[in-house]
């Protein structure tokens, strides 16, 4: 069974820097595209970032590029986003999402773990 | 970026009922890429749909998608009470992926 749990979500101050990451179980990691997807309070959903199976492709919506890094683990199974200079907007529940093939491009996504709550307040 | 927008915002329904939700694209979605997935308050979202048409491992039979183009329907046959929650088409044949703004499906 496919498992994504994530961690390291909290309350940062503005300008601040969060590293989250995700440990998956039940699948060969390494095969798989991985994404961070977010949800702000009340909201829909958008998606953040994203990194190939083999991490040579790496992704980003324009409201995060330049300020969030995605990366992975494949010997540790881990997908890790590092969040710097954060903002208010940032504010959002953070979900790994797995997708079906070790591509990215042209792909849904068949898998999420339960969120990781980040907070930016000061 | 390809918009999409779905339609109602929300709908009040009782369980047994048919029911139709839209997901207009502000561009063409190529070869149909596009997602629908379901989510309940607190949980993580669930996938449903992908390929516009294809249901995901163990999603019921009464779930429906259809649609080419610019527009696409989820359809919910009899709706079942476990099925009131948010709804949310993607799109993943352009760049960025998009998500809709969902529609919030309430038992009336």
């Amino acid at each position: 069974e496919v498992q994504l749990v994530e961690s390291g979500g909290g309350l940062v101050q503005p300008g601040g820097s969060l590293r989250l990451s995700c440990a998956a179980s039940g699948f060969t990691f390494s095969s798989y595209a991985m994404s961070w997807v977010r949800q702000a309070p009340g909201k829909g959903l958008e998606w953040v970032s994203g990194i190939t199976g083999s991490s040579f492709s790496t992704y980003y919506a324009d409201s995060v590029k330049g300020r969030f890094t995605v990366s992975r683990d494949n010997s540790n199974n881990t997908l890790d986003l590092q969040m710097n200079s954060l903002r208010a907007e940032d504010t959002a529940v953070y979900y790994c999402a797995k997708k079906p093939s070790s591509s990215w491009s042209y792909n849904w996504f068949d898998s999420w773990g339960r969120g990781t709550l980040v907070t930016v307040s000061s | 970026e390809i918009v999409l927008t779905q339609s109602p915002g929300t709908l009040s329904l009782s369980p047994g009922e048919r029911v139709t939700l839209s997901c207009r694209a502000s561009q063409n979605v190529s070869s149909s890429y596009l997602a629908w997935y379901q989510q309940k308050p607190g949980q993580a979202p669930r996938l449903l749909i992908y390929g516009a048409s294809s249901r995901a491992t163990g999603i019921p039979d009464r779930f429906s998608g259809s649609g080419s183009g610019t527009d696409f329907t989820l359809t919910i046959s009899r709706l079942e009470p476990e099925d009131f929650a948010v709804y949310y088409c993607q799109q993943y044949g352009g760049s960025p992926q998009t998500f809709g703004q969902g529609t919030q499906l309430e038992i009336k």
